[in-house]
């Protein structure tokens, strides 16, 4: 277990209303992602970070933001969703540098719903 | 064209068959190939990695990579229901993260 917990696990909310996603982690790993998963798309990177407040962009940032204030938490945030951000979510962790691996490590996931 | 292609499935497959599963992809940079397996309403969980070309064999999977093709696939023997989930392809260029993932293949495997 990678001692990875997001919350809340499962959220409906309305068009135009802000929603934040918390990705908690009890490893102290610098590099934590964002993904969203969709049907027919995989999994698709939304923001990372690699340390707290070091954060950058993946392929499908627009319209969210997140913030990263303390190494064990990662923040997601719509600012106004949208139906098209109805999906899961999955927050993920990376074992720090020094080994010859790029594998993550995921969370149980968040399933949003914007009516 | 997307990155990273996988065969989209569904697959089923009668118990111990051994199952081929499969990606190709564009980018000649990657050099990390992971396939990650996941339940269904789970997170996804790491199955196999390699790095650059060859084989790796881990109990009754077994990862190849065949960088010249841009061709990666997972082989299952003796596949078991318990086998039965989505299984997803994915590659990077650094190990920073940042992995293109595939868009996953079903697997069912009847007893």
């Amino acid at each position: 277990d990678a001692g990875i917990t997001q919350s809340p696990r499962h959220k409906v909310t309305e068009t135009g209303t802000p929603v934040t996603l918390r990705c908690h982690q009890t490893e102290n790993h610098r590099y934590m992602y964002w993904y969203r998963q969709d049907p027919g798309h995989g999994l698709r990177l939304i923001h990372y970070s690699y340390g707290v407040k070091d954060t950058d962009k993946g392929e499908v940032s627009d319209g969210y933001s997140v913030s990263r204030s303390k190494t064990e938490d990662f923040l997601l945030t719509l600012e106004s969703a949208t139906s098209s951000q109805t999906s899961v979510y999955f927050c993920a962790i990376r074992e720090d540098v020094g080994r010859a691996t790029d594998t993550q490590y995921f969370g149980p996931g968040t399933r949003l719903t914007v009516l | 064209q997307k990155e990273v292609e996988q065969d989209p499935g569904p697959l089923s497959v009668p118990e111990g068959a051994i199952v081929s599963l499969n990606c190709t992809y564009s980018n000649s940079a990657f050099q990390y190939f992971m396939w990650y397996r996941q339940y269904s309403r789970k997170g996804p969980e790491l199955l196999m990695y390699t790095y650059s070309s060859g084989n790796k064999e881990d109990g009754r999977f077994t990862a190849q990579v065949d960088k010249s093709s841009k061709y990666i696939s997972l082989f299952i023997r003796d596949s078991q229901p318990s086998d039965s989930a989505t299984y997803l392809c994915a590659m990077s260029r650094t190990n920073a993260g940042k992995s293109t993932f595939g868009d996953g293949t079903t697997l069912t495997v009847k007893p």
